[in-house]
């Protein structure tokens, strides 16, 4: 079992620019969850899918984030166009359901500059 | 409406000695509670999960919690920490209301230094 993979591990972009940030969730697990994480606000949910369906986008801050996952291997966060305060640490994490945890991955460590 | 708070945001000990890292939750229904650790630069590990059954959950590299339920707390310890303890960890709950689709409540995180 490989984890959650998350590329990639740090960005660092211009604002205006557009990121995409991927994941591969363990295989099986039905669902997908994107957080955020910065010293001012910890945790927090940005949006999460059940078989790549989204069920939750209520935590995306505004139009610029957009999330998609077109099979159960893969989902991309993207940010377009990019400012400085979305600089955070960006996890992306994965679900078998019921009374499991979710898995982590490493996150990404974006900077805007 | 759940929520977590987890009461100290930074815990200093020695090392060899005990860690409680202390945490209240507010659930209206039966909750399934977790510890994650972070390390730098990595993601959220679990350390021990509880989802009503023993009271006393155990957990890895020696942790372990108890949930008390009139008390509503889950305090995490360690008899005895080591240096590779130190961290960041979080108590989290989750709902067991299948259409909240497992969404986590984060408390803010206590950060655990341990001195030689």
């Amino acid at each position: 079992d490989a984890g959650v993979i998350q590329s990639p591990r740090h960005e660092v972009t211009e604002m205006g620019q557009e990121v995409t940030l991927r994941c591969k969730p363990i295989s099986g697990h039905d669902y997908l969850f994107w957080y955020r994480q910065t010293m001012m606000r910890g945790l927090e949910l940005l949006i999460y899918f059940n078989n790549n369906v989204p069920i939750d986008d209520s935590g995306m801050p505004e139009d610029r984030f957009s999330a998609k996952m077109p099979n159960a291997s893969f989902s991309t966060l993207k940010i377009q166009p990019s400012e400085p305060r979305d600089s955070a640490v960006y996890f992306c994490a994965s679900w078998p359901g019921r009374n499991q945890p979710q898995h982590f991955g490493d996150g990404t460590r974006l900077s805007i500059l | 409406a759940q929520s977590v708070t987890q009461l100290d945001s930074h815990v200093s000990v020695s090392e060899g000695t005990p860690v409680l890292l202390r945490c209240n939750y507010s659930s209206s229904y039966s909750p399934s509670l977790f510890w994650y650790v972070q390390h730098p630069n990595k993601g959220l590990q679990l350390l021990l999960k509880y989802t009503s059954a023993a009271t006393l959950v155990k957990g890895i590299n020696g942790f372990e919690a108890e949930f008390k339920k009139s008390e509503t707390s889950f305090h995490l310890t360690k008899p005895s920490a080591h240096m590779s303890d130190a961290a960041e960890y979080f108590c989290v709950v989750s709902g067991l209301i299948y259409n909240q689709g497992g969404k986590l409540i984060f408390g803010q995180g206590t950060e655990l230094s341990v001195k030689p």
